[in-house]
């Protein structure tokens, strides 16, 4: 079993939808981050979390420390929002990723 | 700010091989992190170093070394390669270990 699982693994949705992508994680952390891959390969930090929800625009991260849980939301989806999110976990220097969730925003 | 600079963008390496992957950044952070991404899996942290002259190997560092002579750089070597390696790496630096990273745009690596 990984120590930073995510699902679902492909998300298709269509313009204006609500997304949610999950987050489990098994590791002792410090803070657990909420990564965007563009189609191009670069990465961005979208958030880094050690408790409760923080916002960004349309985007909404939250975590529950005794669940071992973190969510990513988005709100009114677009296509731009397509991506692969990565989910982070650990303490310090030593984060384990997710596998990363593949989001397709159709228009 | 150019912020994390990763060079080269793409590379074919025949077996046995070695090359140095280039990592500079410009925003003075003290931690600095190599990576790679194979296709369906999670990043690996290969190496990372938390100041100039300290590095410290991650969680698959076999096959790699790394040296951190200034602030700004922090070069990956592959002596020699192996088709193990073909891989996606990142580099990204960090003020700290537990703030957040920036990101490089990745080195695409195929090694035949």
């Amino acid at each position: 079993k990984n120590e930073v699982e995510q699902s679902p693994q492909n998300l298709t949705a269509q313009e204006g939808e609500f997304i949610t992508i999950n987050c489990s994680y098994s590791v002792g952390i410090s803070a657990l981050h909420w990564l965007q891959q563009h189609p191009g390969g670069g990465i961005v930090s979208l958030f880094m979390l050690s408790s409760g929800k923080k916002k960004h625009g349309r985007l909404i991260a939250t975590i529950n420390i005794q669940e071992k849980h973190s969510s990513l939301h988005i709100t009114a989806s677009h296509p731009r929002d397509s991506a692969v999110y990565i989910c982070a976990a650990g303490e310090g220097s030593d984060m384990r990723f997710g596998a990363g969730t593949r989001l397709t925003v159709k228009p | 700010n150019a912020g994390v600079t990763q060079t080269p963008k793409f590379r074919i390496l025949k077996i046995g091989q070695s090359m140095t992957l280039q990592c500079t950044q410009d925003m003075n952070h003290n931690y600095m992190y190599w990576y790679r991404q194979d296709p369906g899996m999670g990043l690996k942290l290969i190496y990372y170093s938390v100041g100039a002259g300290i590095t410290d190997k991650g969680e698959v560092p076999n096959g790699y070394n790394v040296s951190r002579s200034t602030t700004e750089d922090f070069p990956l070597r592959l002596e020699l390669a192996a088709p193990s390696q073909t891989s996606v790496y990142f580099c990204a630096s960090s003020y700290s270990g537990a703030l957040r990273a920036f990101f490089g745009q990745g080195t695409r690596l195929t090694v035949v």
